[in-house]
């Protein structure tokens, strides 16, 4: 399968421990986006990467949060000190080229925060 | 600030009707505008990507269509099978002065075909 793919899928944490989401997009797409998915909402974005360049990150990513892409290639996502809060899908998707292009999103990495 | 609402939240029908869902946008100055579903606690699945410049797309029993000026889109489907079950969302992506890297999502709109 090429598509985008999340790891892990599930994940379980106590308030307060550090979480690590890794994302593989498409390969040779060189976009690269994390959103964020609560209950009966739509997603919101988080981030997003060109290539290795954050170019861009929503009033939502707070201090707490830090996302790498450091070759260009699959991404990271850190959530640092959880709170009840964060529990939600946090999907990353990817794309080729620019503004005009489809995204193409991955399952997700479902977050509950006890 | 864009906004993007989905009308109605959920819908039920019976299998075999045609079916429209709607989709409105605060703001025309967009790149494109996407229909995405969900299943149940997965991922979103692209169906229909409409540029700006462009009335509408189809693909089988969907079809989508754009009207930037007036800020609204449509996802019509046809013959709905129990099957085509799901939420269904639409997503701008903004541009020309807005964020040009993200899509902003409608809360969506949760589908129900009764066999």
């Amino acid at each position: 399968d090429t598509g985008v793919s999340q790891d892990p899928r599930h994940k379980i944490t106590k308030r307060g421990q550090n979480v690590t989401f890794r994302c593989d997009p498409i390969s040779e797409h060189n976009r690269l986006y994390w959103y964020r998915q609560t209950l009966g909402q739509g997603p919101e974005f988080l981030t997003y990467f060109q290539n290795e360049a954050q170019l861009e990150k929503s009033r939502l990513l707070s201090d707490r949060f830090s996302a790498e892409r450091p070759k260009g290639s699959f991404s990271t996502l850190e959530i640092q000190r959880t709170e009840q809060g964060d529990s939600a899908m946090y999907l990353c998707a990817s794309s080729v080229g620019n503004s005009y292009n489809e995204q193409f999103f991955g399952p997700g990495t479902r977050l509950t925060v006890l | 600030k864009q906004e993007v609402t989905q009308i109605p939240a959920a819908l039920s029908v019976p299998e075999g009707e045609n079916l429209v869902l709607n989709c409105s946008f605060t703001d025309s100055a967009i790149y494109n505008l996407q229909w995405f579903r969900q299943d149940p606690g997965k991922g979103l699945t692209s169906l229909l990507l409409i540029q700006s410049s462009q009335r509408e797309q189809t693909s089988g029993r969907l079809n989508a269509s754009l009207d930037k000026s007036s800020g609204r889109s449509t996802l019509y489907i046809a013959a709905s099978q129990p099957g085509d079950s799901a939420t269904y969302l639409c997503a701008v992506r903004p541009g020309y002065g807005g964020s040009q890297g993200n899509l902003i999502f409608g809360k969506g709109t949760k589908l129900s075909v009764k066999p």
